[in-house]
């Protein structure tokens, strides 16, 4: 089975803080993806990486950027955390055989007070 | 453009009885068509998906799909819901050619009825 392994669940961050949200996948996926998902607005994607070092913005990128140094890692980082970030993360990955079928982690739960 | 409605934001329905999600997508060509379900403080789990071929898909917790050109719907059906299904269930499309243009429609909380 594909795993898709976020290393965290559930943060609190102050304001201005810089966070990074880490995702791992064991399955060779060329393709990472980082949403965020908000009550009544479904899905949002972020960003997406099609292989490493490549990246591409998603719907709604601004005050996020994204790091794969190894292909599979996918790194989220907030430079400035502010309170409208407060929202669930969900990374996800695809491709190799798996083709277009994209896996989800369980999603990281981030609080900015 | 691509685009996919779930035009039901909220269903309940009774332990036991039978189940249909609708979905409808928008996309020029043939489609790759998912749905996804998510308990409360999850990720998104696949329920099942359909590429090409028979236009009845199955899928894991025993729900199939039906994809119908004609009705531009992959509708998610079960014959007898548990408890254990209610959850939020998402109904997604994408382009054969790009994995990043996986559009999600908005999604279908199900409650259960004892």
């Amino acid at each position: 089975d594909v795993k898709v392994t976020q290393s965290s669940r559930y943060l609190v961050k102050r304001t201005g803080e810089k966070v990074f949200l880490e995702c791992v996948q064991d399955m060779d996926h060329e393709n990472m993806f980082w949403y965020r998902q908000d009550p009544g607005l479904g899905l949002r994607l972020i960003y997406f990486s099609y292989d490493v070092k490549m990246k591409e913005k998603g719907d709604i990128p601004e005050g996020y950027s994204v790091s794969r140094e190894k292909k599979e890692r996918f790194s989220l980082i907030l430079e400035s955390a502010s309170t409208n970030q407060t929202s669930m993360y969900l990374c996800a990955s695809s491709g190799g055989s798996s083709g277009n079928t994209i896996y989800f982690g369980e999603g990281s739960w981030l609080t900015v007070v | 453009a691509q685009s996919v409605t779930q035009p039901d934001i909220h269903i309940t329905v009774s332990e036991g009885a039978s189940l249909e999600l609708r979905c409808n997508y928008s996309y020029g060509a043939t489609p790759y068509l998912f749905w996804y379900v998510q308990s409360p403080g999850q990720g998104l789990q696949l329920l099942l998906k359909y590429f090409s071929g028979d236009t009845l898909v199955q899928g894991i917790k025993g729900f199939e799909a039906e994809f119908k050109r004609s009705q531009s719907s992959f509708n998610l059906r079960k014959p007898s819901v548990h408890w254990s299904d209610a959850a939020e269930y998402f109904c997604a499309v994408a382009r054969y050619s790009s994995a990043s243009k996986i559009i999600f429609g908005s999604g279908t909380r199900l409650s259960i009825r004892p």
